[in-house]
């Protein structure tokens, strides 16, 4: 089945720095990618949708400058926390529906655990 | 908030018994589907149920969606251990596009 990844995994930084989190569909070309923030014990919360060729949609109170969204290409979409607090700190997981952004199905990445001190 | 709420926040039973969890949500949809999280890890999604239909099985897993009560409901039967996890159901709504929207989860234990 469809292969999403994430990289890293997991991240420890110190506050104020910035950290590149990547999402690569592995087998399928995704023209958009989903970021999402999970707290813990929490659910999901999508932050903002990636589309590639064009700005990343941004959900309401989410600041697009604190997590800039670049889709470089057909299968990898990058989060950047700027200036990273340790309230970031958070799992980041992204998704993608193969085929494009309205198949029923989305495969979803790993994961990557920030945890920023 | 058009999130989902689901319930039991957390729901303990023993090896073979059912478990049950409920999602109520606001909106119109156009598909509900559920996902299991196993601690600190990614979603897998489990199944898929669109607003047309009322029931879907797979394996040990049964999940119903009552669009009049903007409800669904997964059963889970025979559990196993090995089914401990979060369980999120998630709504795709009319809007447009692929966003969803995620319920608030139950953690689900099973005990030997």
């Amino acid at each position: 089945g469809a292969v999403v990844s994430q990289h890293p995994s997991r991240v420890i930084c110190k506050s104020g720095t910035s950290v590149k989190i990547e999402c690569r569909s592995l087998d399928f070309q995704a023209t958009t990618m989903f970021w999402y923030r999970q707290f813990p014990k929490q659910s999901l919360m999508l932050m903002a949708t990636s589309n590639e060729g064009s700005k990343a949609t941004y959900e309401q109170g989410v600041e697009k400058d604190k997590f800039l969204i670049n889709h470089a290409s057909l299968t990898l979409s990058t989060l950047t926390v700027t200036s990273a607090h340790p309230e970031d700190s958070s799992f980041y997981i992204c998704s993608a529906p193969p085929g494009g952004c309205c198949q029923e199905t989305q495969y979803f990445g790993p994961g990557t655990r920030l945890l920023v001190l | 908030s058009q999130q989902g709420e689901e319930d039991p926040q957390a729901l303990s039973i023993q090896e073979g018994e059912n478990a049950t969890m409920n999602c109520s949500y606001k909106t119109s949809i156009n598909n509900l589907q559920w996902y299991r999280q196993n601690s600190g890890r990614g979603l897998v999604h489990l199944i898929l149920i669109r607003s047309n239909e009322r029931e879907k099985h797979s394996g040990r897993l049964r999940v119903t969606l009552d669009t009049s009560k903007k409800s669904s409901s997964l059963l889970i039967t025979a559990s196993r251990a090995a089914d401990t996890a979060s369980y999120f159901c998630a709504i795709r709504d009319t809007g447009g596009g692929n966003k969803l929207t995620f319920g608030t989860g139950t953690q689900l234990k099973v005990e030997l």
